[in-house]
């Protein structure tokens, strides 16, 4: 059974830097063009996609947060890590991370998702 | 960078009835066009990929069409268990990005 499972702090305050983990089970971050993202959702509001990392250690980042974003894996503990810095309370959000497997380009599993508040 | 449009943004019909959504592309992305079912509390689902694809699992009553920048969602019959908030979501090659429209609320009329 494929499962990925997010973790992370629920509470951080503004200006401190975010780090969530993935962890993913019933597949391998090694498999070819296997891929992981992380995504987000404010209360109420839409999906956004932040960033992606590709079983190659290829990554991508969401064009309008790519300065604040670094993604990364850790094969041998099938883990995929977001870090994103300077939160604001603006990125008060569902965090999900989600697979993107090799057959086509869509998120076809996705984790249960960890709510993240910024505030003082 | 791409932008989806999706339409309505809310939409209410009838139990049986069917419903039709729509998602415009602010440039082509030929089939690489996927649609999400999320109900509240939960994460979303996968229904289709490749713009008609269905997903693992999904009802046939499910169908997607289109290419290029406009894109249909269709469930010809609806059931209790459909109303929820469905997104679209592309995919460019190159770079590789991903976009989600801002989502269309499938309400009981």
């Amino acid at each position: 059974q494929v499962t990925l499972k997010e973790s992370g702090p629920v509470l951080v305050k503004p200006t401190e830097t975010l780090t969530l983990t993935c962890t993913v089970s019933g597949f391998s971050l090694s498999n070819a063009r296997m891929g992981v993202s992380w995504i987000r959702q404010p209360p109420g509001k839409a999906l956004e996609w932040l960033a992606h990392i590709f079983s190659n250690d290829e990554k991508s980042y969401s064009t309008s947060l790519k300065s604040r974003l670094t993604i990364s894996k850790d094969t041998s503990k099938s883990q995929v890590v977001l870090t994103m810095t300077n939160m604001d309370p603006v990125d008060t959000a569902t965090y999900y991370c989600a697979r993107i497997p090799p057959t086509n380009n869509a998120f076809d599993i996705w984790g249960q998702g960890t709510m993240v508040t910024v505030s003082s | 960078e791409i932008v989806m449009t999706q339409s309505p943004a809310t939409l209410s019909v009838s139990p049986g009835e069917r419903a039709t959504l729509s998602c415009r592309a602010s440039q082509s992305v030929s089939s690489n066009l996927a649609w999400y079912q999320q109900k509240p509390g939960q994460a979303p689902r996968l229904l289709i990929y490749g713009a008609s694809t269905r997903a693992t699992g999904i009802p046939a009553r499910f169908s997607g069409s289109g290419s290029g920048t406009e894109f249909t969602l269709t469930i010809s019959s609806l059931q209790s268990e459909d109303f929820a908030v469905y997104y679209c979501q592309q995919y460019n090659n190159w770079p590789p990005l991903y976009t989600f429209g801002q989502g269309t609320k499938l309400e009981i009329k």
